[in-house]
C-alpha cells in the first residue's frame, strides 16, 4: 500500500533565505508526482507535475526534484517571501489512484 | 477565480438531514472529482467522472452520493451522515481522466459540519 510523507510538518523560514520541502513514498512505481500549495480556506493550486520519466522540473523560483529509485521528492523554493506562506502537498498518482501527504505548513517570517 | 465553483463554502447540517454539494467548472474540462479533506488526515480521492461516467468509487459508503448531470456541473448527495464525516470537501476538474497524469483544478472547498 502506498504511503506519502511529508517532513516536516510545519515550518519556519526567515524572508528570503531558500528553503527545502521533502516527500517520501513508500511504493516506487508510480506515473506522476504532484506538488500542490493551499492557502488557508482554499483550495489545491498545482505547482509542478513531473513525470516518472522525469527528474525534475523548474517553475519561477520552485524546482521540484524526483528520485523514484530512493521514493524522494524535494520541492525548493528559492528567495523566499512571506507570500509562500501556506500549507505544500505531495501526491503521487498510479492505477488511477492519487494519494496525498499531509503536507508542509510553511511559514515565511518578514 | 479557480474556474471551479463550489457552493454551498459553509453548510451545518444534522444527522438525518439530507442535503447536497454542488461544483461547477468553466474550464471546458471532461474529468471531475470529489474529494474529502479531514483535519490531520491526507486528502482523500472519493469519487471521479469521466465524460459523466463515474470511473473511479474509492470505497466511500453509500450516504455519499455523486451526481453528474454535464460534463459542467458535479453534485455530492449527502444523507444521514455521521459526526465523523464533517471535513472540507473539495471539487476539481481536470482536462481529461488520464489515469491523474494532468493538472487538477481546485475549487475553495465546502465546509462541512454535522451535529
Amino acid at each position: 500500500k502506498q504511503e506519502v510523507t511529508q517532513i516536516p510538518a510545519a515550518l519556519s523560514v526567515p524572508e528570503g533565505e531558500n528553503l527545502v520541502l521533502n516527500c517520501s513514498f513508500t511504493d516506487s512505481a508510480i506515473y506522476n508526482l504532484q506538488w500542490f500549495r493551499q492557502d488557508p480556506g482554499k483550495g489545491l493550486t498545482s505547482l509542478l507535475l513531473i513525470q516518472s520519466s522525469q527528474r525534475e522540473q523548474t517553475s519561477g523560483r520552485l524546482n521540484a526534484s524526483l528520485d523514484k529509485s530512493s521514493g524522494r521528492s524535494t520541492l525548493y523554493i528559492a528567495a523566499s517571501q512571506p507570500g509562500d506562506s501556506a500549507t505544500y502537498l505531495c501526491a503521487v498518482i498510479r492505477d488511477d489512484k492519487i494519494i496525498f501527504g499531509k503536507g508542509t505548513r510553511l511559514h515565511i517570517l518578514p | 477565480e479557480t474556474g471551479v465553483t463550489q457552493t454551498p463554502r459553509h453548510l451545518v447540517m444534522g444527522m438525518t438531514n439530507k442535503k447536497s454539494l454542488k461544483c461547477e467548472q468553466h474550464l471546458g474540462h471532461n474529468a471531475m472529482y470529489w474529494y474529502k479533506q479531514s483535519a490531520k488526515k491526507p486528502l482523500e480521492l472519493m469519487f471521479v467522472y469521466s465524460l459523466e461516467e463515474r470511473v473511479e468509487n474509492n470505497s466511500v459508503p453509500s450516504r455519499f452520493s455523486p451526481e453528474c448531470p454535464n460534463s459542467s456541473h458535479l453534485f455530492l448527495h449527502l444523507h444521514t451522515l455521521q459526526p465523523e464525516d464533517s471535513a472540507l470537501y473539495l471539487c476539481a476538474s481536470s482536462q481529461d481522466w488520464a489515469g491523474g497524469n494532468q493538472p487538477q483544478h481546485f475549487g475553495d472547498g465546502t465546509r462541512l459540519s454535522i451535529l
